[in-house]
């Protein structure tokens, strides 16, 4: 069965504290690998797209990496409003439906 | 550009009431997907749309649940005889080519059945 599977659950930081978040999945074949971010009360916001291993994308303080097995999105001297829910999603061949983790909330404090 | 949107932001209904829900995608977007999203968990999918067909309807919980799509854009996704499980975020995204391609997602429509 297709899981994705995102850790840690959650994650405080102080402004400045770089990390990463981790994202595993279990898939008979990825077409693709999405992260968004989420705020309270809204819609997912669209981050980055990767296809293939190796492959890696950057945007601002963030940067999305892709293993065969594994997706990271490291968080570079992180800022207060960095602070939201990052969720990962897959989609794998043979459907059109993104599979969602259950996301990372981080918080960033000042 | 506009985005997706949806209406209404919030709905409260009382069990065993029909509602309706609306998602206006981008235009062009020839892809549409509802999903449904409880409180700390991520999207779950319902239902994705091709044009005008529901190319895959097999999120739907139960035969409460249907969405339409009559002339490939906007879509409603309808529940009837709602229950308290019911309650939820849903969420409407589209793509403009499906499967592989980014899905844009609107601010999702919160349900509150009492």
């Amino acid at each position: 069965e297709d899981q994705v599977t995102q850790s840690p659950e959650a994650l405080r930081l102080q402004e400045g504290e770089s990390s990463s978040l981790n994202c595993s999945y279990t898939v008979s074949g990825l077409r693709g690998l999405f992260w968004y971010r989420q705020d309270p009360g809204k819609g997912p916001e669209f981050l980055f797209t990767l296809y293939s291993a190796g492959e890696e994308k950057e945007k601002e303080r963030l940067k999305a990496t892709l293993t065969k097995k594994e997706s990271f999105l490291h968080i570079t001297a992180p800022k207060p409003e960095d602070s939201a829910t990052y969720l990962c999603a897959v989609d794998t061949s043979g459907t059109y439906k993104y599979i969602f983790g259950t996301g990372t909330r981080l918080k960033v404090l000042a | 550009g506009a985005g997706v949107s949806q209406t209404p932001s919030n709905k409260v209904t009382e069990k065993g009431k029909y509602v309706e829900l609306r998602c206006d995608p981008i235009s062009g977007h020839t892809a549409l997907y509802w999903y449904r999203q409880s409180l700390g968990q991520g999207p779950e999918f319902l239902i994705y749309f091709q044009g005008t067909g529901a190319a895959d309807d097999s999120g739907l919980p139960n035969d409460r649940f249907f969405a339409v799509r009559p002339e490939g854009s906007v879509s409603t996704l309808k529940i009837q005889r709602t229950e308290r499980g019911d309650s939820a975020v849903y969420l409407c995204a589209s793509s403009g080519l499906g499967s592989g391609d980014t899905q844009y997602f609107g601010p999702g429509t919160r349900l509150t059945v009492l």
